[in-house]
């Protein structure tokens, strides 16, 4: 069975910072894992995926998450905090069964970036 | 090219009432899912369609209900409303639903149970 953790609902960094959100996933075959941003009164967006191809993984925005398999992680980064990142991230892996598919999300984590 | 569309994005009912929301995949996409939001269990996973069938179920109540056109669009009925329906209702799309295949959400319905 597929799960995933979000270590940490809440992570506040100042601008320029750089951010960590952490992942861990729990999967019984190889994981396709996702991450997404939710912005107030929005829907998801696709920051990034890994599908095997790469360990490191980069996304829109200048977002990139790295592939551990040993720490079954896929913790999300980036280098330096734009106040325009602020918002709720979540974590996915993808739950897969012959052809269907369905997302088991993480509870999320809600970035706050100040100035 | 366009995303996923969903309509309506707000509404509000009163108990009893039924709801239909609608979902328009990303073009060339087959498969359309459904998720439900809410701040106390978070994102949950309803239904997936896919060649109007359903494919997939969640862990919903027989008042949840879906279905899927030959066009790829799809609606979903919930009936009887109660106050804890009140979510953000997420459709995603993805080319064949299989693995490796990436999925992409709309902006969601927000539905109001009063």
């Amino acid at each position: 069975a597929q799960s995933v953790t979000q270590l940490g609902s809440h992570v506040s960094v100042s601008e320029g910072a750089l951010v960590l959100l952490r992942c861990n996933y729990s999967s019984s075959v190889p994981p396709y894992l996702f991450w997404y941003v939710q912005y107030p009164n929005q829907g998801l967006q696709l920051l990034l995926k890994y599908t095997s191809a790469a360990t490191l993984v980069k996304g829109i925005n200048g977002f990139e998450a790295e592939f551990k398999k040993s720490e079954t992680s896929f913790h999300l980064t980036k280098p330096s905090a734009h106040m325009s990142d602020a918002a709720e991230y979540f974590c996915a892996v993808l739950f897969y069964g012959g052809a269907t598919n369905k997302l088991i999300f993480g509870t999320g984590t809600l970035l706050a970036v100040q100035p | 090219k366009a995303g996923v569309t969903q309509t309506p994005r707000y509404l509000i009912k009163t108990r009893g009432q039924q709801v239909t929301l609608s979902c328009s995949p990303i073009s060339g996409h087959r498969s359309v899912s459904w998720y439900q939001q809410t701040p106390g269990q978070g994102l949950q996973f309803l239904f997936e369609y896919f060649s109007e069938t359903q494919r997939n179920k969640g862990n919903f109540p027989g008042r949840f209900s879906g279905r899927q056109f030959s066009n790829s669009r799809s609606e979903m009925n919930v009936s009887t409303l109660e106050l804890g329906d009140s979510a953000l209702y997420l459709c995603a799309s993805s080319r064949t639903g299989g693995e490796g295949n990436t999925i992409y959400f709309g902006e969601g319905s927000w539905l109001t149970v009063v």
